[in-house]
């Protein structure tokens, strides 16, 4: 168990709605990882934050927005779904936004999309 | 650009080694780690190296040069639980990314 919690573990939905997954980071984390690991794909990175702001964007799409809270939780908000989203998503945790740290994941959620 | 290459698959026979390999190429380097993923669940922390030469940890090892980039992930005494999905990670000095992955080596150990 890495201490990293993330909500719901499956979710099951139709194409052009919304949806959000949460994370809880390991207790004294300030940063906060999301990624999208699809069959076929390796783990892509999404977005970053650092202490409740945004620290570093990858391959985001604009349907697609976080955010992270004053208690250090994070929110995955993706809407206008296509089957395409349907994925494992990721969030992990580090101590601090330095690039040395080691990112402990959190269990997924799986997203499904019909 | 940021590229890292690892074999997709690979079989090996229980109580034997197996080397897995991970070359790079991305905007600066800043270490290399490599995680273990079993199928539906989270990658879970193996090993990390900054520098060149080999660091052990139990049946697993990682080496790492960074001229050549290049990594591989050496395990052994393999056991049946070790079938896993092997994910090479790169931390880049600059880009947008902090942590680049690989897809992954699908390592199935058999009897």
């Amino acid at each position: 168990d890495s201490g990293v919690t993330q909500t719901p573990k499956h979710l099951i939905t139709a194409t052009g709605q919304r949806v959000t997954l949460r994370c809880s980071p390991r207790s004294g984390d300030l940063s906060v990882y999301w990624y999208q690991q699809s069959l076929d794909q390796g783990l892509q990175f999404l977005i970053q934050y650092y202490n409740g702001e945004e620290r570093a964007k990858g391959n985001i799409l604009e349907r697609f927005s976080a955010q992270q809270f004053p208690d250090l939780h994070s929110e995955l908000n993706l809407s206008s779904l296509e089957l395409g989203d349907s994925a494992l998503y990721f969030c992990a945790s580090t101590l601090a936004g330095a690039s040395t740290d080691t990112q402990y994941f959190g269990p997924g959620t799986r997203l499904t999309v019909l | 650009g940021q590229n890292i290459d690892q074999p997709t698959e690979m079989t090996a026979t229980e109580g034997a080694i197996v080397q897995i390999n991970c070359t790079y190429q991305t905007s600066g380097f800043n270490g290399l780690f490599w995680y273990q993923q079993h199928a539906g669940e989270a990658p879970t922390f193996l090993s990390y190296n900054v520098l060149d030469g080999l660091e052990e940890k139990g049946r697993f090892s990682s080496f790492l040069s960074r001229s050549k980039g290049y990594s591989y992930l050496l395990l052994k005494e393999l056991q049946m639980k070790d079938s896993a999905s092997y994910l090479c990670a790169v931390r880049q000095l600059s880009g947008n990314t902090p942590l680049v992955f690989g897809k992954g080596t699908r390592l199935s150990v058999i009897a």
